[in-house]
Protein backbone atom coordinates (compact mmCIF):
# COMPACT_ATOMS: atom_id res chain seq x y z
CA UNK A 1 0.00 0.00 0.00
CA UNK A 2 0.92 3.68 -0.87
CA UNK A 3 1.32 5.35 2.79
CA UNK A 4 0.22 9.13 3.11
CA UNK A 5 2.33 10.98 6.25
CA UNK A 6 0.76 14.22 7.15
CA UNK A 7 1.88 17.11 9.36
CA UNK A 8 1.64 18.02 11.67
CA UNK A 9 -0.79 16.38 13.13
CA UNK A 10 -2.42 19.19 15.42
CA UNK A 11 -1.67 22.91 15.40
CA UNK A 12 -3.37 26.05 16.81
CA UNK A 13 -4.01 28.96 15.16
CA UNK A 14 -6.12 32.43 15.10
CA UNK A 15 -8.87 33.92 12.78
CA UNK A 16 -7.04 35.20 9.85
CA UNK A 17 -3.71 32.73 10.06
CA UNK A 18 -2.25 31.17 7.09
CA UNK A 19 -1.62 27.64 7.62
CA UNK A 20 -0.06 25.07 6.03
CA UNK A 21 -0.67 21.45 6.25
CA UNK A 22 1.70 18.88 4.61
CA UNK A 23 1.16 15.48 3.08
CA UNK A 24 4.05 12.75 1.87
CA UNK A 25 3.37 9.91 -0.38
CA UNK A 26 5.54 7.05 -0.07
CA UNK A 27 5.85 7.04 -3.88
CA UNK A 28 5.00 8.62 -6.70
CA UNK A 29 1.46 8.99 -7.41
CA UNK A 30 0.90 10.72 -10.49
CA UNK A 31 -1.30 14.08 -9.29
CA UNK A 32 -3.60 11.32 -7.78
CA UNK A 33 -3.93 13.51 -4.29
CA UNK A 34 -7.02 14.76 -2.53
CA UNK A 35 -8.16 16.61 0.14
CA UNK A 36 -10.97 16.28 3.00
CA UNK A 37 -11.94 18.12 5.78
CA UNK A 38 -13.75 16.14 8.60
CA UNK A 39 -15.90 17.97 11.40
CA UNK A 40 -17.08 15.74 14.64
CA UNK A 41 -20.40 13.87 13.76
CA UNK A 42 -20.18 14.54 9.97
CA UNK A 43 -18.86 12.80 6.69
CA UNK A 44 -15.81 14.21 5.86
CA UNK A 45 -16.24 17.07 3.18
CA UNK A 46 -14.26 16.58 -0.48
CA UNK A 47 -12.07 19.82 -0.83
CA UNK A 48 -9.50 19.42 -3.82
CA UNK A 49 -8.97 16.87 -6.21
CA UNK A 50 -5.34 16.22 -8.44
CA UNK A 51 -3.64 18.24 -6.00
CA UNK A 52 -4.78 21.83 -6.84
CA UNK A 53 -8.35 21.56 -8.10
CA UNK A 54 -10.96 23.23 -6.18
CA UNK A 55 -14.00 21.77 -5.68
CA UNK A 56 -17.33 23.75 -6.59
CA UNK A 57 -18.24 26.16 -3.70
CA UNK A 58 -15.16 25.60 -1.69
CA UNK A 59 -13.47 28.89 -0.77
CA UNK A 60 -10.74 30.16 -2.48
CA UNK A 61 -8.81 30.84 0.51
CA UNK A 62 -8.20 26.63 0.35
CA UNK A 63 -5.23 25.71 -2.32
CA UNK A 64 -3.66 23.01 -3.23
CA UNK A 65 0.16 22.72 -4.02
CA UNK A 66 2.64 20.07 -4.83
CA UNK A 67 4.15 17.26 -7.18
CA UNK A 68 6.09 13.79 -7.18
CA UNK A 69 5.49 12.91 -3.70
CA UNK A 70 5.50 16.27 -1.48
CA UNK A 71 1.96 18.12 -1.44
CA UNK A 72 0.72 21.00 0.49
CA UNK A 73 -2.75 22.04 1.57
CA UNK A 74 -3.12 26.03 2.65
CA UNK A 75 -5.45 27.83 4.15
CA UNK A 76 -5.12 31.47 3.82
CA UNK A 77 -7.09 33.69 6.24
CA UNK A 78 -8.34 31.08 8.32
CA UNK A 79 -12.17 31.34 8.92
CA UNK A 80 -14.07 30.02 12.84
CA UNK A 81 -15.92 27.21 10.42
CA UNK A 82 -12.12 26.32 9.04
CA UNK A 83 -11.20 25.03 12.36
CA UNK A 84 -11.46 21.11 11.53
CA UNK A 85 -9.53 17.69 10.83
CA UNK A 86 -7.91 17.99 7.45
CA UNK A 87 -6.87 14.68 5.64
CA UNK A 88 -4.95 13.81 2.60
CA UNK A 89 -5.48 10.67 0.20
CA UNK A 90 -4.09 9.50 -2.38
CA UNK A 91 -6.18 7.93 -5.22
CA UNK A 92 -3.42 6.19 -7.39
CA UNK A 93 -3.76 2.99 -5.85
CA UNK A 94 -5.63 1.42 -3.04
CA UNK A 95 -6.67 4.55 -1.35
CA UNK A 96 -5.15 5.50 1.63
CA UNK A 97 -5.76 8.31 4.11
CA UNK A 98 -3.03 10.54 6.13
CA UNK A 99 -3.40 10.45 9.90
CA UNK A 100 -4.52 13.56 9.63
CA UNK A 101 -4.11 17.07 10.93
CA UNK A 102 -6.72 18.87 13.80
CA UNK A 103 -6.36 22.75 12.89
CA UNK A 104 -7.41 24.22 16.45
CA UNK A 105 -7.79 27.36 17.56
CA UNK A 106 -5.36 29.23 19.80
CA UNK B 1 -28.37 16.71 -3.89
CA UNK B 2 -26.95 13.44 -3.54
CA UNK B 3 -27.45 12.36 -0.31
CA UNK B 4 -26.35 9.27 1.81
CA UNK B 5 -27.24 7.57 5.46
CA UNK B 6 -26.23 4.63 6.70
CA UNK B 7 -27.97 2.23 8.89
CA UNK B 8 -27.47 -1.27 10.99
CA UNK B 9 -26.73 -2.35 13.95
CA UNK B 10 -24.51 -0.54 16.59
CA UNK B 11 -23.20 -3.39 18.49
CA UNK B 12 -22.12 -7.16 17.03
CA UNK B 13 -20.60 -9.76 19.18
CA UNK B 14 -17.14 -10.84 18.44
CA UNK B 15 -16.72 -14.04 15.80
CA UNK B 16 -20.27 -12.73 14.17
CA UNK B 17 -21.04 -10.62 11.43
CA UNK B 18 -21.23 -6.53 10.98
CA UNK B 19 -23.82 -5.61 8.55
CA UNK B 20 -24.39 -2.26 7.46
CA UNK B 21 -26.64 -0.61 4.30
CA UNK B 22 -26.14 2.81 2.89
CA UNK B 23 -29.03 4.55 1.47
CA UNK B 24 -28.45 6.80 -1.42
CA UNK B 25 -31.59 9.40 -1.70
CA UNK B 26 -31.76 12.70 -3.98
CA UNK B 27 -29.88 10.37 -6.75
CA UNK B 28 -29.47 7.16 -8.96
CA UNK B 29 -27.07 4.87 -7.55
CA UNK B 30 -26.10 3.73 -11.34
CA UNK B 31 -22.93 5.21 -13.08
CA UNK B 32 -20.93 5.99 -9.58
CA UNK B 33 -18.90 2.97 -7.61
CA UNK B 34 -19.78 3.44 -4.06
CA UNK B 35 -17.30 2.76 -1.18
CA UNK B 36 -17.30 2.40 2.60
CA UNK B 37 -14.76 3.49 4.79
CA UNK B 38 -14.21 3.21 8.31
CA UNK B 39 -12.12 4.66 11.40
CA UNK B 40 -11.12 3.55 14.24
CA UNK B 41 -10.99 6.04 17.55
CA UNK B 42 -7.90 7.28 17.13
CA UNK B 43 -6.57 5.71 14.00
CA UNK B 44 -6.87 6.61 10.26
CA UNK B 45 -9.62 6.23 7.93
CA UNK B 46 -9.62 2.74 5.82
CA UNK B 47 -10.93 2.03 2.68
CA UNK B 48 -12.49 -1.24 2.94
CA UNK B 49 -13.67 -1.63 -0.84
CA UNK B 50 -15.93 -0.12 -3.63
CA UNK B 51 -18.59 -1.40 -5.75
CA UNK B 52 -19.83 -0.61 -8.99
CA UNK B 53 -23.84 -1.13 -9.85
CA UNK B 54 -22.86 -4.13 -12.61
CA UNK B 55 -21.79 -5.72 -9.30
CA UNK B 56 -18.10 -5.30 -10.07
CA UNK B 57 -15.90 -5.20 -6.91
CA UNK B 58 -12.97 -4.45 -5.38
CA UNK B 59 -11.49 -4.78 -1.80
CA UNK B 60 -8.20 -3.73 0.41
CA UNK B 61 -6.49 -6.78 0.51
CA UNK B 62 -5.75 -5.90 3.93
CA UNK B 63 -9.37 -7.31 4.60
CA UNK B 64 -10.64 -9.04 1.92
CA UNK B 65 -10.81 -12.35 3.19
CA UNK B 66 -13.73 -10.96 5.72
CA UNK B 67 -15.59 -8.46 3.59
CA UNK B 68 -18.01 -8.28 0.99
CA UNK B 69 -20.19 -5.54 -0.69
CA UNK B 70 -23.57 -5.93 -2.63
CA UNK B 71 -25.96 -3.41 -3.67
CA UNK B 72 -29.74 -3.36 -4.62
CA UNK B 73 -30.62 -1.06 -7.69
CA UNK B 74 -33.99 -1.38 -7.43
CA UNK B 75 -33.67 0.26 -3.69
CA UNK B 76 -31.07 2.41 -4.37
CA UNK B 77 -28.92 1.11 -1.81
CA UNK B 78 -25.86 -0.86 -0.95
CA UNK B 79 -24.51 -3.09 1.69
CA UNK B 80 -21.57 -4.27 3.63
CA UNK B 81 -20.35 -7.17 5.47
CA UNK B 82 -17.78 -7.88 7.67
CA UNK B 83 -17.41 -11.24 8.70
CA UNK B 84 -15.66 -12.77 12.15
CA UNK B 85 -15.74 -9.47 14.02
CA UNK B 86 -13.21 -8.55 16.77
CA UNK B 87 -12.57 -5.76 18.77
CA UNK B 88 -10.44 -4.24 16.29
CA UNK B 89 -13.18 -4.03 14.04
CA UNK B 90 -15.01 -1.22 16.16
CA UNK B 91 -14.82 2.16 14.38
CA UNK B 92 -17.17 4.45 12.66
CA UNK B 93 -18.21 3.18 9.37
CA UNK B 94 -18.84 5.49 6.43
CA UNK B 95 -20.43 5.25 2.86
CA UNK B 96 -19.08 7.15 -0.06
CA UNK B 97 -19.67 8.31 -3.37
CA UNK B 98 -16.78 7.79 -5.97
CA UNK B 99 -16.55 10.26 -8.50
CA UNK B 100 -14.32 11.76 -11.16
CA UNK B 101 -14.47 15.60 -11.47
CA UNK B 102 -12.35 16.45 -14.16
CA UNK B 103 -12.59 12.93 -15.65
CA UNK B 104 -9.37 11.39 -14.27
CA UNK B 105 -8.95 11.72 -10.93
CA UNK B 106 -10.87 9.69 -8.31
CA UNK B 107 -12.51 11.54 -5.15
CA UNK B 108 -14.63 10.64 -2.61
CA UNK B 109 -17.24 13.61 -2.71
CA UNK B 110 -20.04 12.76 -1.01
CA UNK B 111 -20.35 10.73 2.21
CA UNK B 112 -22.73 9.44 4.84
CA UNK B 113 -22.76 11.20 8.35
CA UNK B 114 -21.23 7.65 9.96
CA UNK B 115 -22.26 4.92 12.47
CA UNK B 116 -20.07 3.71 14.88
CA UNK B 117 -20.41 -0.31 15.56
CA UNK B 118 -18.66 -1.41 18.69
CA UNK B 119 -17.56 -5.22 18.56
CA UNK B 120 -18.12 -6.60 22.07
CA UNK B 121 -19.39 -9.35 24.20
Amino acid sequence: DIQMTQSPSSLSASVGDRVTITCRASQSISGSLNWYQHKPGKGPKFLIYGISNLQTGVPSRFSGSGSGTEFALTITDLQPEDFATYYCQQSYGIPTFGGGTKVEIK
Amino acid sequence: QVQLQESGPGLVKPSETLSLTCIVSGGSINNYYWSWVRQPAGKELEWLGRIYPTGSTNYNPSLESRVSLSLDTSRNQFSLKVMSVTAADTAIYYCARESRPGGYYRVFDTWGQGTLVTVSS
